[in-house]
């Protein structure tokens, strides 16, 4: 049974453009979660998905950023005019329809570096 | 706002000792979970060990057992009989219980842990 997969492991953005990051749930996995871990800190949540439903964006900074989960195919987090405080490891995890409180399953991350 | 403080950015241990991790954190709520990631070389985190606010009792997993002191609003890790595996970064971290937003973990700033052979 295959992680959490996310892709790619490493991307090199310079300023003002734009980033993709993808993730794939485990299998039998509906909830995706989006952290994100600047340097020297902690992860700090950005957004919950369903499938077709963002359910809580309350950590996404307000422009720029935006996720989505289709109904087929993976998870994306898009980032718009990347700046270098973009730079950091943004880690996706998922977690089935019920699941223990704070047992996510976190992917290997993207570490996004701005130029 | 929850914080999570982790104090030691570093730790070393020899290998089949034993080590503490220390963490403190700071919430007004009063049902919780708290947890420890571990997050090897590879930097896929693992659940290592999870304690339930309203038990007494402190975790236990293996060679893993927590210390957890509700009052103090602290909450250690021992490692014990330590292995050349276990070197990774440890995060501590809390979620709350209520309100739905169970999934929204709030991360300390992690411990980097050594295991010398």
């Amino acid at each position: 049974n295959a992680g959490v997969m996310q892709n790619p492991r490493h991307l090199v953005r310079r300023r003002g453009q734009e980033a993709r990051l993808r993730c794939s749930p485990m299998k039998g996995h509906s909830h995706v979660y989006w952290y994100r871990q600047l340097p020297e800190e902690g992860l700090k949540f950005m957004v919950y998905l369903q499938k077709e439903n963002i359910i809580d964006e309350s950590g996404m900074p307000k422009e720029r950023f935006s996720a989505e989960f289709p109904k087929e195919g993976p998870s994306i987090l898009r980032i718009q005019q990347v700046v270098r405080g973009d730079s950091a490891a943004y880690f996706c995890a998922s977690s089935p329809p019920v699941s223990p409180v704070g047992e996510l399953f976190f992917g290997e991350g993207s570490r996004l570096t701005v130029l | 706002a929850q914080t999570v403080t982790q104090s030691q950015p570093e730790m070393s241990v020899q290998e089949a000792e034993t080590v503490t991790l220390s963490c403190t954190y700071d919430t007004s709520e009063s049902d919780y979970y708290l947890f420890w990631y571990k997050q090897p070389p590879s930097r896929q985190m693992i659940l290592v060990i999870r304690q339930e606010a309203y038990k007494q009792q402190n975790a236990t997993e293996n060679r893993f057992s927590v210390n957890f002191q509700k009052a103090a609003k602290s909450f250690s890790l021992k490692i014990s009989d330590s292995q050349l595996g276990d070197a990774a970064m440890y995060f501590c971290a809390h979620g709350d219980r209520s309100g739905g937003s169970n999934y929204k973990l709030t991360f300390g700033k992690g411990t980097l842990l050594t295991v010398n052979p």
